[in-house]
């Protein structure tokens, strides 16, 4: 079964504008994370955010948590078109013993 | 280190074969995990382990799907019987119990014709 659900499905923008991505998740958590994956590839680590924290940056990334909502977000500024890839949000909920839960992702497109 | 490894990294297969998957994790990793991915869909939890023991096994998981990690290292994830709806992306990852961060591998894919 899947915990998270990230909104929108699929997001076409234009090189240079920013993206935001959701993703809702019905338990509590220890933190949330969120993966990006290639077309075919393996997921890779974008960033981690803990329960106890409501907003983190990673260099163009900014990821926000609000666990009252059980929402986050994840914010791209300034678009590139390497930045074409599923996003992910996986959930370690609270006695799962560090065991990550995927929502369905996002697909980012972003246009030249 | 080279990260995660996955082995074969395509296998094409006829109905009611086994097939057997490969994962090398990072090796100071003593956590690791299988997960499946079809298309469109985000990764679905099978397994993980910790070390040599196994801690959890998916309950939608068919009895003829199995894995091992001897000794803690590689581990291994075999279907017996394949049937056209196993055809997936099996990923593997590793991480180090206690922080949270999975490195995945670049996966195994599955056609079972």
């Amino acid at each position: 079964s899947q915990q998270g659900e990230e909104d929108p499905q699929a997001l076409s923008i234009q090189e240079g504008e920013n993206a935001t991505m959701n993703c809702s998740y019905k338990t509590s958590i220890n933190n949330l994370q969120w993966y990006r994956q290639n077309s075919g590839r393996g997921l890779v680590h974008l960033i981690l955010i803990r329960s106890n924290e409501r907003e983190k940056h990673s260099g163009r990334l900014r990821v926000t948590l609000d666990t009252s909502k059980k929402s986050s977000s994840l914010l791209i500024t300034a678009s590139r078109a390497a930045d074409t890839a599923s996003y992910f949000c996986a959930t370690e909920q609270l006695g799962s013993n560090y065991k990550l839960t995927f929502g369905k992702g996002t697909l980012l497109t972003v246009n030249p | 280190d080279t990260g995660v490894s996955q082995d074969p990294r395509h296998k094409i297969t006829k109905r009611g074969q086994n097939v057997t998957f490969r994962c090398d994790p990072i090796s100071e990793h003593n956590r690791l995990y299988w997960y499946r991915q079809t298309l469109g869909q985000g990764p679905e939890f099978l397994t993980y382990f910790q070390n040599e023991a196994q801690l959890e096994k998916s309950r939608l998981l068919s009895d003829r799907f199995s894995a091992e990690r001897p000794k803690g290292s590689f581990s291994t994830l075999e279907i017996q019987r394949t049937e056209q709806g196993d055809s997936a992306m099996y990923l593997c990852a590793s991480s180090l119990f206690l922080v949270g961060e999975l490195f995945f591998g670049e996966g195994s894919r599955l056609t079972v014709l």
